[in-house]
């Protein structure tokens, strides 16, 4: 069974640019979860979607948005890039949403290193 | 500021000994996990124990939750070099989910 797969591995970007991260769950995951790992910042939890929805998002400006498309896989878009944002993104999936966020195990991604200079 | 805060942030410990980190929280929660992170990678999930739980084992692992102190740790017993790494705690409340400020484990042969 295929883990979480997420792409590009490594994206460089400038100051003002935009960024598009995916993110293809394993099969039979419904919930996708992003994640950003800064240094010095922790891991901060960004968006958790479930069959297409928005559930949760954390501390994070509009600017920060993404999607969940019918197969379940995600997209996470980051516009107007600031240099703060150079950052590990972390995806996580798993099945089902009973219980709430953090109801169950969550197997992450590999993650995409954004760099922005 | 992140809900959960572990210590130690850096734990340095010979081959065989064990290992004990910590992670406090500040609200209500439905269940708390903890994963280990290699090298900026992915995370791998180690163990979760639900709120009305007070210990778990798993291999080499034990870890204990006590909700009256909003705390939990994970022993990590007889580590190996392969054992280092950061560790997190994750916990979860309704739709909320924050990460602890994690562990540095380095195990010496």
């Amino acid at each position: 069974e295929a883990g979480v797969t997420q792409s590009p591995t490594h994206l460089i970007k400038t100051r003002g640019q935009q960024a598009t991260l995916r993110c293809s769950p394993i099969s039979g995951h419904t919930s996708v979860y992003w994640y950003q790992q800064a240094l010095g910042l922790g891991l901060q939890f960004l968006l958790w979607y479930d069959e297409g929805e928005e559930r949760n998002r954390g501390n994070f400006p509009p600017r920060f948005s993404g999607r969940q498309f019918p197969n379940y896989s995600s997209e996470l878009n980051v516009n107007a890039l600031e240099l703060e944002d150079s950052a590990l993104y972390l995806c996580a999936s798993r099945s089902g949403t009973s219980g709430g966020a953090g109801a169950d195990t969550q197997y992450f991604g590999p993650g995409t290193r954004l760099t922005v200079l | 500021s992140q809900q959960g805060e572990e210590d130690p942030q850096a734990l340095s410990i010979q081959e065989g000994e064990n290992a004990t980190m910590n992670c406090s929280y500040k609200t209500s929660i439905n269940n708390l996990q903890w994963y280990r992170q290699n090298s900026g990678r992915g995370l791998v999930h180690l163990i979760l124990i639900r709120s009305n739980e007070r210990e778990k084992h798993s291999g080499r692992l034990r870890v204990t939750l006590d909700t009256s102190k909003k705390s939990s740790s994970l022993l990590i017993t007889a580590s190996r070099a392969a054992d280092t790494a950061s560790y997190f705690c994750l916990t979860g409340g309704g739709n909320k989910l924050t990460f602890g400020t994690g562990t540095q484990l380095k195990v010496e042969l």
